[in-house]
């Protein structure tokens, strides 16, 4: 059974700080998935890795894979309030067809 | 539209009776999903259609919950005799294609009391 693990699960930091949130999963996969939640709302997709080493970056938000480590981070770069969101990372696993496992998902917010 | 619509928005039933939730996928995505997230915590896998054929029900918890595409776009979450442990936000995806990035609906959240 495909497990994913997030961590922190509640981040609060500064606004202008620098942190990674880590998402750790349990078996091969062929996608990781990097999505944004406000409260009351559903997931918006920020980022999709499809291979070992891929790297992307939007705005203030970098995330990255490692599928050797069968590991994946979101860093945020000096942090502002509307970053403030829950975050969850979410695995294609080779034999899960195509759903999804999410991670607990990390409570993120930008104090001002 | 635009995105994957999903009504109703918000559901309040008695303990016992039978819902219906639906999903409107993008136009021209072959690939639907529906998730169950619960307060707290990440979505959990529920059922995904390839067109019309329901191609993974492992995650429906058990026969009170059934799902259909009939003709590969609408699909529809049927719950029978529901239970206060079904309260929920239920989400649709849909995808271009298997294995392609998913695009989520705003949910529908069910409370039954």
């Amino acid at each position: 059974e495909l497990k994913v693990e997030q961590n922190p699960l509640f981040l609060s930091m500064q606004e202008g700080k620098n942190y990674t949130i880590y998402c750790n999963y349990s078996t091969t996969s062929d996608r990781l998935y990097w999505y944004r939640q406000d409260p009351g709302k559903s997931l918006e997709s920020l980022f999709v890795l499809l291979s070992n080493g891929a790297v992307k970056q939007e705005g203030r938000l970098m995330a990255s894979l490692d599928t050797k480590a069968r590991l994946s981070t979101l860093h945020i770069t000096a942090a502002v309030h509307d970053l403030s969101a829950t975050y969850f990372c979410a695995v294609d696993g080779e034999t899960s067809g195509s759903r999804l496992t999410f991670g607990e998902g990390t409570q993120l917010t930008v104090n001002p | 539209g635009a995105g994957v619509s999903q009504t109703p928005s918000n559901k309040v039933t008695e303990k016992g009776k039978y819902v219906e939730l639906r999903c409107d996928p993008i136009s021209g995505h072959t690939a639907l999903y529906w998730y169950r997230q619960s307060l707290g915590q990440g979505p959990e896998f529920l059922i995904y259609f390839q067109g019309t054929g329901a191609a993974d029900d492992s995650g429906l918890p058990n026969d009170r919950f059934f799902a259909v595409r009939p003709e590969g776009s609408v699909s529809t979450l049927k719950i029978q005799r529901t239970e206060r442990g079904d309260s929920a936000v239920y989400l649709c995806a849909s995808s271009p294609t298997r294995g392609t990035e998913a695009f989520f609906g705003q949910g529908t959240r069910l409370t039954v009391v």
